[in-house]
């Protein structure tokens, strides 16, 4: 079974500031993780995937994750943080079959002038 | 032409009554879903159908059924809906494990 934890439900930074969402998983097999974006009153859109290889992965936008094994994290980053990255942001993993499919709690991102 | 459309985008509707979300994808997807958003924005799956089969069907009421009839369509059908079923449906699609397209959602509120 797979699960995942976001930590922080609001986080706050100033434009041109770092952007760190935390995301940490459980699962029993090799997991396939995600980082989605929804922006209001909108779908979720792909920001990103792990499933194999390289385990900093780069997506749209100027984020980045990075699958680390040993904390079972997939932490997500960017740089410089721009107004239009306010948004709730969604960690998810699935096993390898994609039927299991499994969202966080989802992360809030206030960008601040 | 948007991936994955679902209908109505926003449905407002009386305890009791039974309504129908429709979704639709044009991608060629074997796989779709029903997931439902609630006020603090849990995702959480519904349904799974791969190939117009069931595959997930989490802990939700039988008031709620699925309708696949054939692969681009997913329909999700509320019996005697309850106020608890207010949320944010969303249906998505997948091609192999990575679930790339959502729909926008369908705003559902029961009073």
């Amino acid at each position: 079974a797979q699960s995942v934890t976001q930590l922080g439900s609001h986080v706050s930074v100033s434009e041109g500031a770092l952007v760190l969402l935390r995301c940490n998983y459980s699962s029993s097999v090799p997991p396939y993780l995600f980082w989605y974006v929804q922006y209001p009153n909108q779908g979720l859109q792909l920001l990103l995937k792990y499933t194999t290889g390289a385990t900093l992965v780069k997506g749209i936008n100027g984020f980045e994750a990075e699958f680390k094994k040993s904390e079972t994290s997939f932490h997500l980053t960017k740089p410089s943080a721009h107004m239009s990255d306010a948004a709730e942001y969604f960690c998810a993993v699935s096993d390898r079959s994609g039927n299991q499919f499994y969202f966080g709690t989802g992360t809030s991102l206030t960008v601040i002038p | 032409d948007t991936a994955v459309s679902q209908t109505p985008k926003y449905l407002v509707t009386q305890m009791g009554n039974d309504k129908s979300i429709k979704c639709e994808q044009n991608l060629g997807h074997d796989t779709m879903y029903w997931y439902k958003q609630d006020s603090k924005k849990f995702l959480k799956i519904m349904f799974s159908y791969n190939n117009k089969e069931l595959i997930i069907n989490e802990t939700v009421p039988n008031r709620f059924s699925p309708k696949s009839p054939d692969k681009a369509h997913l329909n999700l059908h509320i019996n005697s809906l309850e106020l608890g079923d207010s949320a944010v449906y969303f249906c998505a699609s997948s091609q192999g494990t990575v679930i790339q397209y959502f729909g926008a959602g369908t705003r559902l509120s029961v009073l």
